[in-house]
């Protein structure tokens, strides 16, 4: 079975902090993905990486950056949390060698106070 | 801009009754259309996904119309159940290492 993991199910952040948000895969997948998503605004693309050291910006990258050194392992990074970033964010992995099914994680529910 | 258009925003339905959610969609270099599903607490999962050149694609109670003249696609739960409760995701991508545009989501209740 793919897993996809994310390092914190709950968070609680000031306004101002780095904020880092991990996430691995198991499955040696390509391409990884950070989305938000809020009531009625459904998933929204933060960032995501064809492959290792590559990355692209998604709809809403403000505010936001990533990281990508190992296959498995996908970070996104708040330099500057602010309250209107309190969010869920999911992290997804696909195979780019047969199908398209992306496998999410189970969420990161981050509030900035 | 809203590349994937999704409806109702939610749905209340009874037991044994039929769900129907609709997307619509502008791009046509979209070539893959899946629908997750999404339970309180979860990420979300793949439900049932269709590419163009088929009309229709059934899964056990769950099924995919698509409409490629329209630009539309539709999943329909039969016998829709409580356990179907959940959020519905529709969405749309073009090949090569493109990311999946979502809709907005349905929440589906069943009621009994």
């Amino acid at each position: 079975d793919v897993k996809v993991t994310q390092s914190s199910r709950y968070l609680v952040k000031r306004t101002g902090e780095k904020v880092f948000l991990e996430c691995v895969q198991d499955m040696d997948h390509e391409n990884m993905f950070w989305y938000r998503q809020d009531p009625g605004l459904g998933l929204r693309l933060i960032y995501f990486s064809y492959d290792v050291k590559m990355k692209e910006k998604g709809d809403i990258p403000e505010g936001y950056s990533v990281s990508r050194e190992k296959k498995e392992r996908f970070s996104l990074i708040l330099e500057s949390a602010s309250t209107n970033q309190t969010s869920m964010y999911l992290c997804a992995s696909r195979t780019t060698v047969q199908g398209n099914e992306q496998f999410f994680g189970p969420g990161t529910r981050l509030t900035v106070l | 801009q809203q590349q994937v258009k999704q409806s109702p925003q939610s749905l209340i339905v009874q037991k044994g009754g039929i769900s129907i959610i609709n997307c619509a969609y502008e791009n046509t270099a979209f070539d893959y259309f899946p629908w997750y599903q999404q339970f309180p607490g979860k990420g979300p999962a793949l439900l049932i996904a269709i590419r163009p050149d088929v009309s229709e694609k059934k899964e056990g109670r769950f099924t995919i119309s698509f409409n490629k003249s329209a630009k539309q696609f539709s999943l329909h739960i039969m016998d829709s159940q409580p356990g179907d409760s959940a959020t519905y995701f529709c969405a749309a991508r073009r090949g090569g290492n493109t990311p999946l545009v979502f809709g907005k989501g349905t929440r589906l209740s069943v009621i009994a």
